[in-house]
């Protein structure tokens, strides 16, 4: 099993829909989960970060974080042809006595006009 | 001036050369890492230092060493190289268990 599982997509939504983008980790013991933005030929770029179960919301973006079920969500809502990206979904997990970031493979949004 | 920094920006080189890539973070963070992202592929972590202390990632082929003089640098030597090594390879820092952010990047080829 993957530490970090992200559907690989493509995901397409019209402009001003909502996008979900989901994410499931392995490792029970995670404390912080991020989301992270990257266009192509870039590095990556911090969205979002949550460390408790419940929601936090940002401006247009909401992460949903639950614990018990291992799993993190990223809600995009009035979605814009400059959100078309790959979203990453990371976790803080233990490797032996170091907690490392650990990535998902991307979901690559499109946000069509 | 961007928190993490990574030189060169491009680099080629042949398989008998011998290059660094280096990364400087001006964030106050404890922990740096060297992260792999090949075409289509995840990101890959290759090595972490953190508090002083090194982890590594046992897929990790010898011909990459890295190098933490202090918590503000590091630098990842390169010696002979492949084709498939070729990638972008990403400097991040964080403090502890919190958010990383990402220097620019190195795109490297091989030839």
């Amino acid at each position: 099993q993957k530490e970090v599982e992200q559907n690989s997509g493509p995901l397409s939504v019209p402009e001003g829909a909502i996008a979900s983008l989901n994410c499931t980790y392995s490792d029970r013991v995670s404390q912080s989960f991020f989301w992270y933005r990257q266009y192509s030929g870039k590095s990556p770029e911090l969205i979002m970060s949550i460390y408790s179960n419940g929601d936090k919301e940002d401006g247009r973006f909401t992460a949903q974080l639950n614990k018990a079920s291992q799993y993190v969500s990223l809600l995009i809502r009035d979605s814009q042809p400059s959100d078309s990206a790959t979203y990453l979904c990371a976790v803080n997990a233990a490797k032996g006595s170091a907690r490392q970031l650990t990535f998902g493979s991307g979901t690559q949004l499109t946000v069509l006009p | 001036e961007t928190g993490v920094t990574q030189t060169p920006r491009h680099l080629v080189m042949g398989m008998t050369n011998k290059k660094s890539l280096k990364c400087e973070q001006h964030l106050g963070h404890n922990a740096m890492y060297w992260y792999k992202q090949s075409a289509k592929k995840p990101l890959e972590l290759m090595f972490v230092y953190s508090l002083e202390e090194r982890v590594e990632n046992n897929s990790v082929p010898s011909r990459f060493s890295p190098e933490c003089p202090n918590s503000s640098h590091l630098f990842l030597h390169l010696h002979t190289l492949q084709p498939e090594d070729s990638a972008l390879y990403l400097c991040a820092s964080s403090q502890s268990n919190t958010e990383a952010f990402f220097g620019q990047g190195t795109r490297l080829t091989v030839v």
